[in-house]
């Protein structure tokens, strides 16, 4: 059974910067591109960019280029998504989702999402 | 960017309902369509997959069609579990991008 589990609540002051883990399982790892998604509160979904595990290449929409950072570690089949200088606009939950085709890419898999709070 | 429209933002339906939700996009996208379902407590399911493509235990009465820039999704014999908002999502173009979804309740 495929599953994607992401890390816990963040709560982070103005400026810094946190990681959030997506922990795949029940497939392998490096066969599928993973993509991050952001959903702020009460609002519809923004792509942000996707990993390929194999090789570590990724995509980014441009909006978040400076924004976010992806990564992979496949020794525990984890992907990550690193998000620096954050303001109160970054406030939202972010999901990993798995592509289930990369050549015509849909998100099949989602984690439960992990809700970032940005606040001083 | 393609910019997709679902200009339905909620609707209201009785259980065994047939319920149409729409959705159109900017420009044409070759039918690089999907549809995801997304409950209250937040999980995300894919529903319909390049227009009209079943997700794998995605219940039959769910179905999607459409071309060029507009979309569908049905959902016939609308049934309790499908109270949710439902995006759709092209993939024709980076940066992939979802309409703003719409909100079905149970009347």
């Amino acid at each position: 059974e495929v599953q994607l589990q992401q890390s816990g609540p963040e709560l982070v002051k103005p400026g810094a910067s946190v990681k959030i883990s997506c922990k795949a399982s029940g497939y392998t790892f490096t066969d599928y591109n993973m993509h991050w998604v952001k959903q702020s509160h009460g609002k519809s979904l923004e792509w942000i960019g996707y990993i390929y595990p194999y090789n570590g290449g990724t995509a980014y929409n441009q909006k978040f280029k400076s924004k976010a950072t992806l990564t992979v570690d496949n020794s525990s089949s984890t992907a990550y998504m690193e998000l620096r200088s954050l303001t109160s606009e970054d406030s939202a939950v972010y999901y990993c989702a798995r592509d289930g085709d990369g050549n015509y890419p849909y998100f099949d898999y989602w984690g439960q999402g992990t809700t970032l709070t940005v606040s001083s | 960017d393609i910019q997709m429209t679902q200009t339905t933002s909620s609707l209201s339906a009785s259980l065994g309902d047939r319920v149409t939700i729409s959705c159109s996009a900017s420009q044409g996208n070759s039918n690089y369509l999907n549809w995801y379902q997304q409950k209250p407590d937040g999980t995300v399911k894919l529903l319909i997959y390049y227009t009209s493509s079943l997700h794998s235990g995605v219940p039959s009465r769910f179905s999607g069609s459409g071309s060029g820039t507009d979309y569908s999704l049905t959902i016939s014999n609308l049934e309790p579990e499908d109270i949710a908002t439902y995006y759709c999502q092209q993939y024709s173009k980076l940066p992939y991008t979802f309409g703003g979804g719409t909100k079905l309740e149970i009347k």
